[in-house]
């Protein structure tokens, strides 16, 4: 079955440090690809997302490009504010054949 | 717009009773999906609802049950409920025919003591 496993945290950087959350899958079909953000306290929400292969999802600064050769979908931001700590999952959604499957989530910590 | 609402928003039951969770997806949305999030791992997915019927489920034993309603509202059932339970439970909506982005509620905390 479809499977997505995310980089272990937790992580913790220093503000304005490059940031890159591994995420690689196993599919059938074509689903597409996200990232979800839970803030302390706070629901899920969406970051970005993308749709087919080679498609790139940015949002905040983050960015995160749907890679077929590689089944990846890794999390990069150039530079992480205290604010950007949170918890993230990577998820993978094929609407049509009603699956969703999500990472066990990624505890990001930014220190300034 | 309002957003997916969940009621209740704790819920605390013992060993062997049985839970009712509810989910109000956003308007115009049709498909309902819940997961279940146990403490320090990630979500589990749990029941698909679309259109009314049941789509899909995960690989949870069947005392977890549901419904969606008319109005696509839907109720997450869980019966004869074990201290393994104890999770939040996320609710999430989308309208399939625009995209795949899911919009979740707030959760529904469960205990069982």
């Amino acid at each position: 079955g479809d499977s997505v496993t995310q980089m272990e945290g937790p992580v913790t950087l220093s503000e304005e440090a490059f940031l890159t959350i591994n995420c690689t899958y196993t599919a059938t079909g074509y689903p597409s690809l996200f990232w979800y953000v839970q803030y302390p306290g706070e629901g899920l929400q969406l970051l970005l997302k993308a749709t087919k292969a080679d498609d790139k999802g940015s949002n905040k600064g983050f960015e995160a490009t749907y890679r077929k050769e590689t089944t990846s979908f890794h999390l990069e931001k150039g530079s992480v504010q205290v604010s950007d700590s949170a918890v993230y999952f990577c998820a993978l959604i094929d609407t049509n054949a009603g699956k969703s499957t999500f990472g066990d989530g990624t505890t990001l910590t930014v220190k300034p | 717009e309002a957003g997916v609402t969940q009621s209740p928003t704790h819920l605390i039951k013992t060993r062997g009773q049985q839970a009712t969770l509810r989910c109000s997806p956003i308007s115009g949305h049709t498909s309902v999906y819940w997961y279940q999030q146990a403490l320090g791992l990630g979500l589990q997915f749990l029941l698909w609802y679309d259109e009314g019927e049941e789509r899909n489920r995960g690989n949870f034993p069947p005392r977890f049950s549901g419904r969606q309603f008319p109005n696509y509202s839907s109720e997450l059932n869980v019966n004869a409920l074990e201290l393994e339970d104890s999770a939040l439970y996320l609710c999430a909506s989308l309208r399939r025919a625009i995209n795949n982005e899911q919009f979740f509620g707030p959760g529904t905390r469960l205990t069982v003591l």
